[in-house]
């Protein structure tokens, strides 16, 4: 069975530059999630969405972060203008609905802004 | 609020050795109960989990038992191999659909 998907796995960009990281959560899934990981702050969860509706956008650090999801099958996660501190590795994860039903994380998207 | 805490690591151990890391976790309610694992380099994979009181995780020789009295759920493997090497998180549910994690312990196995 295909997990979750994220492209790219890894981006180098400069700084100022718009950066768009994509997401197709497991089929039949009604939650998405968007965490970042870094070292220093360890893994936070920026925004989460059931059925392709913004449930909690709290986390996202602040304007120049911008999510969606058009359809049920995909998300994307924008950052524009990027800055160097946004650098940091970027998970997408998806669940069904229930409290036993556990999240199941993609790869990532290694981030790093010059 | 609800939390999760988990032990500091990082965790060294010899090959073949005990592990346990410990989490406890605040609730209101009954949450389910996660431990992931994270190898380097990769996303989050589901260890294992436990939906209620006493029910015990398992896979791949580690367990964790899901104890209510002392909201708790420690994870345990026998004998811990080199590959076992990674970041663990203990997390659990919250009622509003998403899961609430620990700070991730770092375990290193030495041959």
């Amino acid at each position: 069975d295909a997990g979750v998907i994220q492209s790219p796995r890894h981006e180098v960009t400069e700084m100022g530059q718009e950066v768009t990281l994509r997401c197709k959560p497991i089929s039949g899934h009604d939650y998405l999630f968007w965490y970042r990981q870094t070292m220093m702050r360890g893994l936070e969860l920026l925004i989460y969405f059931n059925n392709n509706v913004p449930i909690d956008d709290s986390g996202m650090p602040e304007d120049r972060f911008s999510a969606k999801m058009p359809n049920a099958s995909f998300s994307t996660l924008k950052i524009q203008p990027s800055e160097p501190r946004d650098s940091a590795v970027y998970f997408c994860a998806s669940s069904g609905t229930g409290n036993n039903q556990p999240q199941h994380f993609g790869d990532g998207t290694r981030l790093s802004i010059l | 609020g609800d939390s999760v805490t988990q032990m500091e690591g990082p965790v060294t151990l010899s090959e073949e050795a005990f592990l346990t890391i410990n989490c406890t976790y605040t609730a209101t309610g009954y949450p389910s109960l996660f431990w992931y694992v994270q190898y380097p380099g990769e996303g989050l994979q589901l260890l294992l989990k436990a939906t209620k009181a006493d029910d015990k995780g398992s896979n791949k020789g580690f367990e964790a038992t899901y104890r209510k009295e002392t909201t708790s759920f420690h994870l345990e493997k026998g004998s811990v191999q080199v590959s076992d090497s990674a970041v663990y998180f203990c997390a659990r549910s919250d009622n509003t659909g998403k899961l609430i994690f620990g700070q991730g312990t770092t375990l290193q196995v030495k041959p």
